[in-house]
């Protein structure tokens, strides 16, 4: 049981490129979420998703899409990426049954 | 708007010294509040979730306590081990939404 996995752990961008992000969870959740980490400030929440399917924004859902057609799977993507972006980025999941998010060890995008 | 604060943003400890980490919150309707605690580079790893005032949670040197304004997590004789950045957040009822405070690392010197 891996819980919650993401790819990659690191990645370089230039201004203008798109990219995405993995996510995939092995707990059978419905709910995914995607955050975002800048340094001295709290977690961000961009898109998050109830099931398959179904996706809604966040805060900060700007510059950022996502889909999710299946339970595992709930990928980020950047199009034309921005310095703005530049951040860490983490996946979590979350049971029906319970309210606790379990987050993947993230990844870490700068954009130059 | 929901918020959550956390103090002091860091704290040194000596070993087997006990103290606790604050988190001030304000939110409508809350549905749960949550404890994560995160070391250098890796995701935030689930501790506690609290739901209403008055609940009280322990595991190992660790106990969380709620009101109806705050929560505290209280550390008791600190090892070196539990040196990190401990996260509080908020999930408000209605909403997928986790508000989380800037964190408050940790360093428990051996």
């Amino acid at each position: 049981n891996a819980g919650v996995t993401q790819t990659p752990k690191f990645r370089i961008l230039k201004i203008g490129q798109s990219m995405t992000l993995q996510c995939t969870q092995d707990m059978n959740h419905n709910y995914m979420y995607w955050y975002r980490q800048d340094p001295g400030m709290g977690l961000k929440l961009i898109y998050y998703s109830v099931g398959a399917g179904i996706t809604d924004k966040g805060e900060v859902p700007n510059g950022y899409n996502v889909s999710r057609s299946t339970t595992e799977d709930f990928p980020l993507r950047l199009e034309l990426a921005a310095p703005s972006q530049t951040s860490v980025y983490f996946c979590a999941s979350r049971g029906q049954a319970s309210y606790e998010q379990y987050f993947g060890p993230g990844t870490r995008l700068t954009v130059t | 708007e929901d918020q959550v604060t956390q103090s002091p943003e860091a704290l040194r400890l000596q070993e087997g010294e006990s103290s606790s980490l604050n988190c001030s919150y304000t939110v409508s309707g809350l549905r749960g509040l949550f404890w994560y605690r995160q070391d250098p580079g890796k995701g935030p790893e689930f501790l506690f979730t609290l739901y209403s005032a008055g609940e009280e949670k322990e595991k190992e040197r660790l106990k969380a306590t709620l009101t109806k304004k705050e929560s505290f997590l209280h550390i008791t004789a600190p090892k070196p081990e539990d040196s990190a950045t401990y996260l509080c957040a908020v999930s408000q009822g209605g909403s997928e939404k986790l508000v989380f405070g800037k964190g408050m690392k940790l360093t428990v010197n051996p």
